[in-house]
Formats: structure tokens, sequence, C-alpha cells
């Protein structure tokens, strides 16, 4: 079946390092690929998404390219601050029904803390 | 933005006891509305599919009869967790879909002693 796998955290940062959180897939067909994030006590949020090969989804200096030669969705972003501190889940979904997911498939979450 | 709110964000019980979890969309009227639940260092996984005015749709390996879910309204969906066991200990996290999006409350935490 399908299913995510994404590192484990948590991922302990200095103030304005490079972030990197691997994030892997197995799925049948074309999935769409997502990152959320979860601020502490807050919901998950999208953060970013792809719907097919070699999209790039970006936002708020984030950015993730979906390869479909390697299956994965790496969530990188250059300089990370201290409010990027928050957990952070990779998902898959195999249904797209009129631009609405449906059913999603979510990774562990990482949890990522920044120091200053 | 759309906002889903969930209550409580945590709770203790015995075991025994059921436990209800409720899931409102404050500004949007949400047809659908998923219930998650997620074990120490597991992912996310579903649990049903809440459907306002029918019987929820569980996904498999999920006891109906235990885990009960009212979507009475289009604002609110409920979770109750009967007769629960420390087992069923678990971050409990429900999402409502607003057209083309998803938008997911802050968790339950739950703990059964």
């Amino acid at each position: 079946g399908n299913s995510v796998t994404q590192m484990e955290g948590p991922v302990t940062l200095s103030e304005e390092a490079f972030l990197t959180i691997n994030c892997t897939y197995t799925a049948t067909g074309y999935p769409s690929l997502f990152w959320y994030v979860q601020y502490p006590g807050e919901g998950l949020q999208l953060l970013l998404k792809a719907t097919k090969a070699d999209d790039k989804g970006s936002n708020k200096g984030f950015e993730a390219t979906y390869r479909k030669e390697t299956t994965s969705f790496h969530l990188e972003k250059g300089s990370v601050q201290v409010s990027d501190s928050a957990v952070y889940f990779c998902a898959l979904s195999d249904q797209l029904y009129g631009g609405a997911t449906n059913k999603l498939i979510f990774g562990t979450g990482t949890l990522l803390a920044v120091q200053p | 933005g759309a906002v889903v709110s969930q209550h409580p964000s945590r709770v203790i019980c015995k075991s025994g006891t059921s436990v209800k979890i409720e899931c409102r969309s404050l500004d949007f009227q949400a047809t659908t509305m998923f219930w998650y639940r997620q074990f120490p260092k597991q992912s996310l996984m579903l649990m049903a599919t809440s459907n306002e005015g029918s019987k929820a749709t569980y996904e498999q390996g999920v006891e109906k009869d235990k885990f009960l879910i009212n979507h009475a309204s289009l604002t609110l969906s409920t979770l109750t967790v009967t007769s629960a066991h420390p087992e069923d200990s678990s971050f409990y996290i429900c999402s409502a879909r607003d057209l083309r999006k998803l938008f997911f409350g802050s968790g339950t935490q739950l703990s059964v002693l």
C-alpha cells in the first residue's frame, strides 16, 4: 500500500543554518505530495505541495521538489529562524477530487528545534 | 483563514470511562470531516471520514462501536471513545474540508489510566 517515510527527529539547528528534512514515499500511480507544519498548540497547516513530477512547491522560504525517480520530496530551507520551530509532516494523497484532497497518508512527523 | 477548533486539547480519564472530543469549523461549513490518530513515533493514521447527516466511514481495523462519530451539523463533528482502555491512549486530530483545502484542529492528547 501507499506509505510515507520521513526522517526521525528531533532536528536541532542553530539560527541561519541550512535545513533538510528527508521524505520518501511508496505509491502506485501519481500521488500529490504535501508538507504540513504544526506550530506548538496549533493545528496542522499546509506548508507547500506538488502535484506532479518535477514540480517544486515553495512557501515561506521552504522548498520541496517532487522527484519521481527517487520517490522523494525532501523539505529544504536555506536559513532557518527560531520561529520555524515546529513539527513537520510529509504526506501524500492518491486521490484528488476537483482539487480537494481526500485521504491523506502521513509520515511520522519531524520535530525541528531552532536555537538562537 | 479558515479555523478548526478541537476540544479538549488534553484529557486524562480512568479505564472504562467514555471520552468525547469535539471538532468545530469556526467560519465555514464542512460537509466532510476526518479523524486521525497518532501513536508515539508512528504516522498520523486516518480513522474515519465523517459526513454530515450520514454514517461515518471507518478505515479498516477501526472499531466503529468503540469510536463513535457524530456529524450532526455542518460545523460540528464529535468522536466518542467508549469504554476507554490504556491502549486507546493516543493523539487524536480532526480535519475539515472547505472546498479545495483541508484545515486541521490542534489535536487532543488522550491518556487512559
